[in-house]
């Protein structure tokens, strides 16, 4: 039973546009939520976070938005770069470091 | 360190033979994490340490998988009796305590034939 889930395996978008990448939990417990982003033989770096008691939180050209009722956190990257072509994997955890990942979406900006 | 050193990168096991991993984590994180992934998959939490204390090993999927870090620097994760369900890459990730922001290695990609 997958506790968090990104039901999109890729998307692309065009250079400049709004990419938007979307997961779903189910653990009403949860009380952190991360973006890693990763590249081909490389671990998971770290983008941006955000806890539950906001709803947004930005850095920069990354917009990371919590929606706890519909338990739905979504990533804004405006605008999309060739260079943020990776995959992208959120992350939620109860506590401060079990931290549970999806599957991942495969990003490709297209130039 | 400049950042999570893995070693080795890659590992190549026949079934039924022991592998050791070895992880060196940024000096001073004092929480130190396994992860496995698996193809098309997401890291699944293996273990966390603090220091040299092993506070959760519940992702550990079987009493062939040990971890230890001894000193509360450099870790290693041991398989034994290596099984082809093994197969997977093996992150290991740092960080200031009780910071989510995690910093990952590279991996070893651990292939059982």
């Amino acid at each position: 039973d997958q506790q968090v889930k990104q039901n999109s395996p890729s998307l692309s978008v065009q250079e400049g546009r709004i990419s938007i990448l979307n997961c779903d939990y189910t653990n009403s417990m949860f009380d952190y939520f991360l973006w890693y982003k990763k590249y081909p033989a490389e671990g998971p770096t770290f983008l941006i976070s955000i806890s539950s008691i906001k709803d947004k939180n930005e850095d920069g050209r990354f917009t990371v938005f919590l929606n706890k009722s519909a338990k739905h956190l979504s990533l804004h990257i405006v605008p999309s770069q060739p260079g943020d072509s990776a995959v992208y994997f959120c992350a939620a955890s109860e506590g401060t470091y079990k931290y549970i990942f999806g599957t991942g979406t495969r990003l490709k900006v297209l130039a | 360190g400049a950042g999570v050193s893995q070693s080795p990168r890659y590992k190549v096991a026949k079934r039924g033979q022991d592998v050791a991993l070895r992880c060196d984590p940024i000096s001073g994180h004092v929480s130190l994490f396994w992860y496995q992934q698996a193809l098309g998959q997401g890291p699944e939490f293996l273990t966390y340490f603090q220091n040299e204390a092993q506070l959760d090993k519940s992702g550990l999927p079987s009493d062939r998988f040990f971890a230890e870090r001894p000193e509360g620097s450099v870790s290693t994760l041991k398989i034994q009796r290596t099984q082809q369900e093994d197969s997977a890459v093996y992150l290991c990730a740092s960080s200031q305590i009780y910071s989510e922001k995690l910093f990952f290695g590279s991996g070893t990609q651990l292939s059982v034939l």
